[in-house]
């Protein structure tokens, strides 16, 4: 069981908005900076955002990220076909003998 | 173009040792931190090591602290992760990231390496 708590799957169908949770602590979200990364299938992970709500060169500006407390979330708007794949939240984790975590990973689904 | 490639993976018996390798070009080496997570065929993602860009400040999991060891070579380009005493539940994909913010920032990937531990 993952530290960072993510829904199993979310749905939407095209130009719907949708959001992805992740559940932390203090230790870890609550104080850390969140990433989020994308995957398809038989393909690396790619990143999505950083520093929480940051884009890198090239995300396009449908994908963002915040964070409340010790909770974040990955708000994709204008949904496409091509957005279907899993996606990771990550933070930092304060507690001894523990440093990056993974969330468990969210399918979604494009209808 | 920033390029990791990872090689050594395979097929091993349990207490078996393997050295993974993460190949890097387009960027520079030296001024990246690396890292290798690896993802068991169907489930999530798990940070495994870091090793800092000198590579004198290095990381573990607790799962496989003592039986793996990161470490790099600058003047190569290469990343490695020498897995000793290996478990079945070490089985899955392998993949170098990089790091250039400092942070646990996976920013580039690798394509993936299977190791698979069977008896």
């Amino acid at each position: 069981q993952s530290v960072l708590t993510q829904p199993p799957s979310v749905s939407g169908t095209p130009g719907q908005r949708v959001t992805i949770s992740c559940s932390g602590s203090n230790s870890n979200i609550g104080s850390n900076t969140v990433k989020w990364y994308q995957q398809f299938p038989g393909m690396a992970p790619k990143l999505l955002i950083h520093s929480t709500s940051q884009r890198p060169s090239g995300v396009p500006d449908r994908f963002s990220g915040s964070k409340s407390g010790t909770s974040a979330s990955l708000a994709i708007s204008g949904l496409q076909f091509e957005d279907g794949a899993d996606y990771y939240c990550s933070s930092w984790d304060d507690s001894l003998n523990v440093y990056v975590i993974f969330g468990g990973g969210t399918k979604l689904t494009v209808l | 173009q920033v390029h990791l490639v990872e090689s050594g993976g395979g097929t091993v018996k349990p207490g078996g040792s393997l050295r993974l390798s993460c190949a890097a070009s387009g960027f520079s080496f030296s001024d990246v931190h690396m890292n290798w997570i690896r993802q068991v065929p169907g489930k999530g993602l798990e940070w495994i090591s870091y090793v800092s860009e000198s590579g004198t400040t290095v990381y573990y999991e607790e799962s496989v602290k003592g039986r793996f060891t990161i470490s790099r070579d600058n003047s190569k380009n290469v990343l490695y992760l020498q897995m000793n005493n290996l478990r079945l539940d070490d089985t899955a994909v392998y993949y170098c990231a990089g790091d250039q913010y400092g942070d646990f920032t996976f920013d580039n990937w690798g394509q993936g390496t299977l190791v698979y531990v069977s008896s």
